[in-house]
């Protein structure tokens, strides 16, 4: 069965540094990663997703992930932090013998101060 | 560009009524999802179709069920409405090409049942 855990409820980071809010997961065949946002009262935002290829995947707003196969993790990453990010932000997970649905962790909320 | 249009965007229901939530997927795509996302929680995958059929199914209550119909749009239909059923009830639309598309979201239908 496919799962995501998001080992923080929340991340706060000042304007202008670098932000990491990690995820990691488990399925049963190959793994399809996605990042979503929601801003409040707000649907969810897709950011960006691994397929194949290249580990670091680059995504909307200057977010990027990198795909780890051996640590199971997919952490999103951004060199500097703006306070327009703050948001709830999760990551969702698909694998190739669990049907199309589409699993998400518990969500992190990051804060980022000016 | 269009979006996934979900309507009603709020609803207010009594214990024991029924509802109904509409989805009009982005043009072009096949598939549908439901999630239910409460106060605080992750989105929970609730059901999904590709071409009118049901493809997937998740932690959807006995009370509910849904269809896709043949212009794509879909309803999902709650009876015997429980206190707990109080959410944001969202629905997400893709191109079934395989899973690695990523599913678009609607603005959800807030649904309060009092």
């Amino acid at each position: 069965a496919q799962s995501v855990a998001q080992p923080e409820d929340q991340v706060n980071v000042a304007e202008g540094n670098p932000l990491t809010v990690k995820c990691t997961y488990s399925v049963s065949g190959n793994p399809y990663l996605f990042w979503y946002v929601q801003y409040p009262n707000r649907g969810l935002q897709f950011l960006l997703k691994y397929i194949t290829g290249d580990n670091l995947v680059k995504g909307s707003y200057g977010f990027e992930a990198e795909f780890n196969k051996s640590q199971t993790s997919f952490h999103l990453k951004k060199p500097s932090a703006l306070v327009s990010d703050s948001a709830l932000y999760f990551c969702a997970v698909r694998d190739d013998t669990g049907g199309f649905k589409t699993i998400f962790g518990a969500g992190t909320r990051l804060f980022v101060k000016a | 560009a269009a979006g996934v249009i979900q309507s009603p965007r709020h609803l207010i229901k009594e214990k024991r009524e029924t509802a109904t939530l509409k989805c009009y997927p982005i043009p072009r795509h096949d598939t549908v999802y439901w999630y239910q996302q409460g106060p605080g929680q992750d989105p929970q995958f609730l059901i999904s179709f590709y071409e009118k059929m049901q493809s997937d199914k998740g932690s959807i209550p006995d009370r509910f069920s849904a269809q896709q119909f043949s212009d794509y749009h879909s309803e999902l239909n709650m009876s015997s409405l429980e206190l707990g059923d109080s959410a944001l009830y969202f629905c997400a639309s893709s191109v079934r090409q395989g899973r690695g598309t990523e599913a678009f979201f609607g603005q959800g239908t807030r649904l309060t049942v009092v």
